[in-house]
C-alpha cells in the first residue's frame, strides 16, 4: 500500500515570492505521482503528474515538480506566485501494479498575500 | 464538453433521513470514483467502479452507505439513515481506464450537512 505525507498544512507567502510545497511518499512498488489543486468551492484538478522519464515535470500555471526516488519526494515549486494561486494543493500517489487507486495527502493550503 | 456533473450541489437534511447523491461522469470515461472530504480526515476514496462494476468498496464507512452504477452515464451514492458525522463534501471523479496513471476529473462536489 502507498501513503503520502504533506509536511506543511498551511503555507503563507507574499505575491511574486517563490514557493515550495513538500510531499513525501511511501511505497513498496514503483509509483506514479500527481499534484492536484483545489480552488475554493470547487473539485480537484490536475496540476501535473510524473509517470516515467525525466524527473522534472512541468505543469499548468507555471508549476513544476521534481521526483526524487532516493528521498521518496515529489516537491512542488513555483518561482513567482500570484494571488490567484491561493488554493489547496494535494499530492497523490498510485502504484504501478495495474488497478491501483490514488492515495491523497492531507493537502497544503497555500495563501498568497499582496 | 461537459465535465463531471454532480447533484445536488448542496443538501441539508435531518439525522435519520435518506440522502441520495448523483453523478454523471464524462462521456467515454469508464471508471468512476466516489470520494468524501472532511477537515479531519482529508480526501478519502469510498468506492470505485470500472465498466459499471464495483472494484473496491473498502472505503465505504459502514452498511449505511451504498453505491450503484446502473449504466455508464450515471451513479448514485446513498446514505440511509444519515447521521451528523456524515456531513462532508462528496466528490465524484471519472477517468478512462483503471490504471493508476490516468488523470481523474472531479466534479464540483455535493456539500452535505446532516443536522
Amino acid at each position: 500500500a502507498q501513503s503520502v505525507t504533506q509536511l506543511d498544512s498551511q503555507v503563507p507567502v507574499f505575491e511574486e515570492a517563490p514557493v515550495e510545497l513538500r510531499c513525501n511518499y511511501s511505497s513498496s512498488v514503483s509509483v506514479y505521482l500527481f499534484w492536484y489543486v483545489q480552488y475554493p468551492n470547487q473539485g480537484l484538478q490536475l496540476l501535473l503528474k510524473y509517470l516515467s522519464g525525466s524527473t522534472l515535470v512541468k505543469g499548468i500555471n507555471g508549476f513544476e515538480a521534481e521526483f526524487n526516488k532516493s528521498q521518496t519526494s515529489f516537491h512542488l515549486r513555483k518561482p513567482s506566485v500570484h494571488i490567484s494561486d491561493t488554493a489547496e494543493y494535494f499530492c497523490a500517489v498510485s502504484g504501478q501494479g495495474g488497478s491501483e487507486k490514488l492515495v491523497f495527502g492531507k493537502g497544503t493550503k497555500l495563501t498568497v498575500n499582496p | 464538453d461537459a465535465g463531471v456533473i454532480q447533484s445536488p450541489r448542496h443538501e441539508v437534511t435531518e439525522m435519520g433521513q435518506e440522502v441520495t447523491l448523483r453523478c454523471k461522469p464524462i462521456s467515454g470515461h469508464n471508471s468512476l470514483f466516489w470520494y468524501r472530504q472532511t477537515m479531519m480526515r482529508g480526501l478519502e476514496l469510498l468506492i470505485y467502479f470500472n465498466n459499471n462494476v464495483p472494484i473496491d468498496d473498502s472505503g465505504m464507512p459502514e452498511d449505511r452507505f451504498s453505491a450503484k452504477m446502473p449504466n455508464a452515464s450515471f451513479s448514485t451514492l446513498k446514505i440511509q439513515p444519515s447521521e451528523p458525522r456524515d456531513s462532508a463534501v462528496y466528490f465524484c471523479a471519472s477517468t478512462v481506464g483503471l490504471a493508476g496513471r490516468e488523470t481523474q476529473y472531479f466534479g464540483p462536489g455535493t456539500r452535505l450537512l446532516v443536522l
